[in-house]
């Protein structure tokens, strides 16, 4: 099972939007509905923060919404803020063979 | 508020056993629609997926490791842990625990644990 694809960087000026996205396959984004977008900072706990897609835990700020369409998936950071810089992972439920895959990662940056 | 930490060795032998342990605070490790899990991540490369455990002690393994991984469970201790066989320096990298809620998403990390698999 291959990784998902996530762009390498993305950047934006505070204010601004930055949207990301993570190409699966119709095994896996394409399939289900089980797609799920993580913030971490260096050093930290990777940090939940959309499922389902569009699912917001509790107490994450409204800027981060997610969307999909075919095998891709994207994250949308709304008005950027200097704490938004960090690295975003996506994963997505495959139901078979692995099970869970995830992309390589995208590194924002605030500018 | 539920934390997890990740302890082991960081240096392991090419051939040796990679031994880690996760401790769970804030949280039973029999809560229900609950599964732990190992996820890690080598240097400039994807995380990976490598196994989960059931409250019940089930367990499921990434293909591509199965032959070489064990995940167990401590209730007792309320700790989950992994056994990685047979290393090589390919496994090498950052190890993470995290909680796996409803099958399908990771609501909780630990800050993972660097391990090299060199001589």
């Amino acid at each position: 099972q291959s990784a998902l694809t996530q762009p390498p960087s993305a950047s934006g000026s505070p204010g601004q939007s930055v949207t990301i996205s993570c190409t699966g396959t119709s095994s896996d984004v394409g399939a289900y509905n089980f797609v799920s977008w993580y913030q971490h900072h260096p050093g930290k706990a990777p940090k939940l923060i959309l499922y389902e897609v569009t699912q917001r835990p509790s107490g994450v700020p409204d800027r981060f919404s997610g969307s999909k369409s075919g095998n891709t998936a994207s994250l949308t950071v709304s008005g950027l803020q200097a704490e938004d810089e960090a690295d975003y992972y996506c994963n997505s439920y495959t139901g078979t063979n692995n099970f869970y895959v995830f992309g390589a990662g995208t590194k924002v940056t605030v500018l | 508020q539920v934390q997890l930490q990740e302890s082991g060795p960081g240096l392991v032998q090419p051939s040796q056993t990679l031994s880690l342990t996760c401790a769970v605070s804030g949280d039973s490790i029999n809560s229900g629609q609950t599964y732990w899990s190992w996820i890690r991540q080598p240097a400039g490369e994807a995380l990976e997926w490598i196994g989960r455990i059931s409250t019940s002690g089930s367990t499921l393994y990434n293909p591509s490791l199965k032959n070489r991984v064990t995940i167990s469970l401590d209730t007792s201790k309320n700790h989950f842990s992994l056994e990685l066989y047979s290393v090589t320096a390919a496994d090498t990298a950052l190890y993470y625990c995290a909680r796996l809620r409803n099958g399908v998403m990771f609501d909780v990390w630990g800050r993972g644990t660097m391990v090299t698999v060199s001589s």
